[in-house]
């Protein structure tokens, strides 16, 4: 079975600390992506990686993927209310798609 | 944006009998997906499809079918619904360009509970 390990499962902080979650497998993805998904509704798709050492940044958040392909991190700087839900990574072991795999998922709480 | 609509968005229904999921693009996307999402154990693929017709298993299929008789609708159905089955439904399209996979958009997905 394919894993695809996150963490961490929780993160509960105040508005302006900075937090990481990882996502880490043994696997090599030929891409990676991140979804941020809100209560009641599906994951939205944030960002996706294909390079090893890639780095995407989005406003305040900066997606790194592995050298080898096989992890990868999500930095948020000065965390915000707007911030809380829960951050899925998500693993391509294929070009088309058929075969992603998903990590359980970062839960963060940003309070004000 | 791919339009994805499910239908329904919330049912309960008792143990025993069938049921049917609706998902419906209007972006004639190939590739098609339903996944069940539960505390614990995050999104598990249930089916896929890759074209009218053409289907195949995911990780958690057993109880579960598919069709696929139009490109816009890719239909779930739970043969016998055990309670086991209460989850959160997603439908999934894939968005690719040459040689990859760009990401999944989903729908907002159906609530189902078995009783």
């Amino acid at each position: 079975t394919q894993l695809l390990e996150q963490s961490p499962q929780f993160l509960s902080i105040q508005e302006g600390e900075n937090l990481t979650v990882y996502c880490n497998s043994s696997s090599v993805f030929s891409s990676l992506q991140w979804y941020r998904q809100e209560p009641g509704e599906g994951p939205v798709l944030l960002v996706t990686v294909v390079t090893g050492g890639e780095v995407k940044k989005l406003k305040r958040l900066t997606f790194q993927f592995g050298d080898a392909r096989k992890d990868s991190s999500l930095h948020i700087t000065a965390a915000q209310p707007g911030d809380t839900g829960l951050y899925l990574c998500a693993g391509d072991l294929t070009q088309a798609g058929t075969a992603l795999i998903f990590g359980k998922g970062t839960t963060l709480s940003v309070s004000s | 944006d791919a339009g994805i609509t499910q239908s329904p968005r919330h049912k309960v229904t008792e143990t025993g009998t069938p049921v049917t999921l609706r998902c419906h693009q209007t972006e004639n996307h190939r590739y098609m997906y339903w996944y069940r999402q539960d505390p614990g154990h995050g999104l598990r693929l249930i089916h896929y499809s890759y074209g009218v017709k053409d289907t195949d298993k995911g990780e958690v299929s057993d109880g579960y079918s598919v069709s696929r008789s139009k490109t816009e609708d890719f239909l779930l159905t739970l043969e016998s619904a055990t309670s086991s089955q209460t989850s959160v439904y997603f439908c999934a399209i894939s968005v690719t360009g040459t040689k990859r996979l760009y990401g999944y958009t989903f729908g907002s997905g159906t609530r189902l509970t078995v009783v």
